[in-house]
């Protein structure tokens, strides 16, 4: 079957470093994406990685490793409105998106 | 400017009864989606639509239709309501493609009592 694992929940101080790491068993890979959603609204996109690799984007950057099935994204400076759950979604070799239950991340000052 | 709008953002409604959400994106996107988020925060994918043909039907109760009267907008219609279809219902659109990034409507929270 097609499995995606993250966390449940972490829990950082503001200011600080955070890195969330997902696995994933997919039929295939044609990307992998996070998404951050707050509580009781909707996800919204943050970073796309289809090769291995390092991608940066401000104070958040996701990591790959495809030959690992790996994830991990990193949230650098940690600010109260970072608490949120963050999903980890990964594109099999159908295109059909598979997503993780999510990690939430409560940031404590 | 919403991108993708759902209605109504809340529902709450008694067994048995049939409701209906509807979502409209303004995006020009070619392919729009349902997905269910339980309260476990798994997102379930319904349906997808492109360019008004369902290409995924997962394996949903045939009480739930989908319904594109044009690319634009795809409704959710639900027959005969169960306690365990409470959930937020989410829509979202996309160009599509394998880097397509999904674009989420805010949302229906349905209750059934």
């Amino acid at each position: 079957g097609q499995n995606i694992d993250q966390p449940t929940e972490m829990t950082a101080t503001e200011g600080a470093i955070v890195q969330i790491n997902c696995t994933y068993q997919t039929s295939g890979f044609n990307g992998l994406f996070w998404y951050q959603q707050h509580a009781g609204e909707a996800p919204t996109f943050l970073s796309y990685n289809v090769l291995d690799g390092l991608e940066e984007k401000g104070r958040f950057s996701s990591f790959l490793s495809r030959s690992k099935g790996y994830s991990y994204l990193l949230l650098k400076e940690l600010q109260m409105k970072d608490s949120a759950s963050y999903l980890c979604a990964v594109t099999d070799s159908n295109y059909q998106l598979i997503w993780g239950a999510g990690t939430k991340l409560i940031i404590k000052p | 400017d919403t991108a993708v709008s759902q209605t109504p953002k809340y529902l709450v409604t008694q067994m048995g009864n049939d409701k209906s959400i509807k979502c409209e994106q303004n995006l020009g996107h070619d392919t729009m989606y349902w997905y269910k988020q339980d309260s476990k925060k798994f997102l379930k994918i319904m349906f997808s639509y492109n360019n008004k043909e369902l290409i995924i039907n997962e394996t949903v109760p045939n009480r739930f239709s989908p319904k594109s009267p044009d690319k634009a907008h795809l409704n959710l219609h639900i027959n005969s309501l169960e306690l365990g279809d409470s959930a937020v219902y989410f829509c979202a659109s996309t160009t599509g493609g394998d880097t397509g990034e999904l674009f989420f409507g805010e949302g229906s929270r349905l209750t059934v009592l």
